[in-house]
């Protein structure tokens, strides 16, 4: 059974930065494609960053790109978001996600909240 | 990036009705699309990949169709458990993309 549980929300303020963490079991992780999904409040989903199984590429959304940085430690099964230079607009709820061709989330997700 | 959108933003059913929502893409994708759904409160549930292949463990009321730019999610006759916000997703080329999202509501 997949298991991903997102850690690493909080409150920050404008420009501030937090790093996210993703365990991952129930799955060979070093096989997998990961991703990382974000919610803001009373709207849609974002695709928002994905790295490839062996960290070999990475890919973002406009909306993030050059602030946010997705990496893995297959070693650990672990996968982390650090998000640099956080705006209010960064505001949501983040999943990480499995995946090529789709994201399959399974956890509780991480509540990030960018305020002064 | 690929735009996708979703027909109906919303519509309002009745338990063993048969509903349709469309999803149609700004460019072709074969057959690269997820559908979604989403309660309140969780994450949403990974259904359809590849345009087509159900999920193990998702019921067989749901299925999806359609290659290039135009897909349809269909559940057959809709149980009480089925009232949610569902998402079309496109996976052919980064960025992913999400659909706006269509809300099942009860009639």
């Amino acid at each position: 059974q997949v298991q991903l549980v997102e850690s690493g929300g909080g409150v920050v303020q404008p420009g501030g930065s937090l790093r996210l963490s993703c365990a991952a079991s129930g799955f060979t992780f070093s096989a997998s494609g990961m991703h990382w999904v974000r919610q803001a409040p009373g709207k849609g989903l974002e695709w928002v960053a994905f790295i490839r199984f062996d960290g070999s590429n990475e890919y973002y959304a406009d909306s993030v790109k050059g602030r946010f940085t997705i990496s893995r430690d297959n070693s650990n099964n672990t996968l982390y978001f650090q998000m640099n230079s956080l705006r209010p607009e960064d505001t949501a709820v983040y999943w990480c996600a499995r995946g090529d061709g789709y994201n399959e989330m399974g956890g509780q997700g991480t509540l990030v909240t960018v305020s002064s | 990036d690929i735009q996708m959108t979703q027909s109906p933003s919303s519509v309002a059913a009745s338990v063993g009705d048969r509903v349709i929502i469309t999803c149609r893409a700004s460019q072709g994708i074969s057959s690269w699309l997820a559908w979604y759904q989403q309660k309140p409160g969780k994450a949403p549930k990974l259904l359809i990949f590849a345009a087509s292949i159900l999920l193990s463990g998702v019921p067989s009321r749901f299925s999806g169709s359609g290659f290039g730019t135009d897909f349809t999610l269909t559940i057959s006759s809709l149980q009480p458990e089925d009232f949610a916000t569902y998402y079309c997703q496109q996976a052919d080329s980064f960025p992913y993309t999400f659909g706006q999202g269509t809300k099942l509501e009860i009639k």
